[in-house]
């Protein structure tokens, strides 16, 4: 069964400190994509990154950093020097395509990060 | 439009209203997608168009729901016969193809009273 598991239901922390969130998925295809979404009050679900089953690489983004590790289903993201307008909702999501044939999004249930000035 | 937009933002219903939710995807996007996300959890899939075509409506929890796209663009999520478990945000995505990345619209907040 495809299942996405956030472990963490909420995280509070100082300005300037580093923060994981962590994912662990399941699902029995190869091919596979996982995603990481940004949830500010607004409530629009800000895209952050996409990446694909065959790709194990680390990815960086100014201070933003994803850790894939196939090994263990797990698909982390963290965040360096953390500020006050990270504090969001963070959700991780599954889409595979070969199970669900839609490339529906299997969606985790979200980490609230609080980052206090 | 330069993103997914959904209207109206905030909708009260009376139990056993019909209700009707708009999502206007961003130009050119194939693919529609609309979930339903109740207080504090995450999204859940509800159907999938791809052009005009629904592919999947196997997360639409009753008959009482209904999704169409006639023309391949704007799309239209009906509720008939609300019930205060109807109750939550809707959210509309498109995604310019089934593996890209889904860009989500603001949402619908529906209470049914």
């Amino acid at each position: 069964a495809q299942k996405v598991t956030q472990a963490q239901t909420e995280i509070s922390v100082v300005e300037k400190e580093d923060v994981t969130l962590d994912c662990v998925y399941e699902t029995r295809d190869t091919t596979y994509y996982l995603f990481w979404y940004k949830q500010p009050p607004s409530g629009e679900l800000v895209f952050l990154i996409r990446r694909n089953s065959f790709d194990e690489q680390n990815e960086i983004s100014g201070r933003y950093s994803w850790n894939f590790q196939k090994s263990t289903s797990s698909f982390n993201f963290t965040i360096t020097a953390s500020q006050v307008v990270d504090s969001a909702v963070y959700f991780c999501a599954l889409s595979d395509a070969v199970t669900s044939g839609t490339y529906k999004y299997i969606f985790g249930t979200g980490t609230r990060l609080k980052v206090l000035a | 439009g330069a993103g997914v937009s959904q209207s109206p933002r905030y909708k009260v219903a009376k139990r056993g209203q019909d209700v009707a939710l708009r999502c206007d995807p961003i130009s050119g996007h194939v693919s529609l997608f609309w979930y339903q996300q109740a207080l504090g959890q995450g999204p859940e899939f509800l159907t999938y168009f791809q052009n005009e075509a629904q592919l999947d409506k196997s997360g639409l929890p009753s008959d009482r729901f209904f999704a169409e796209r006639p023309e391949g663009s704007v799309s239209t999520l009906k509720i008939q016969r609300t019930q205060q478990e109807d109750s939550a945000v809707y959210l509309c995505a498109s995604s310019l193809q089934g593996t890209r990345g889904q860009y989500f619209g603001a949402g619908t907040r529906l209470s049914v009273l």
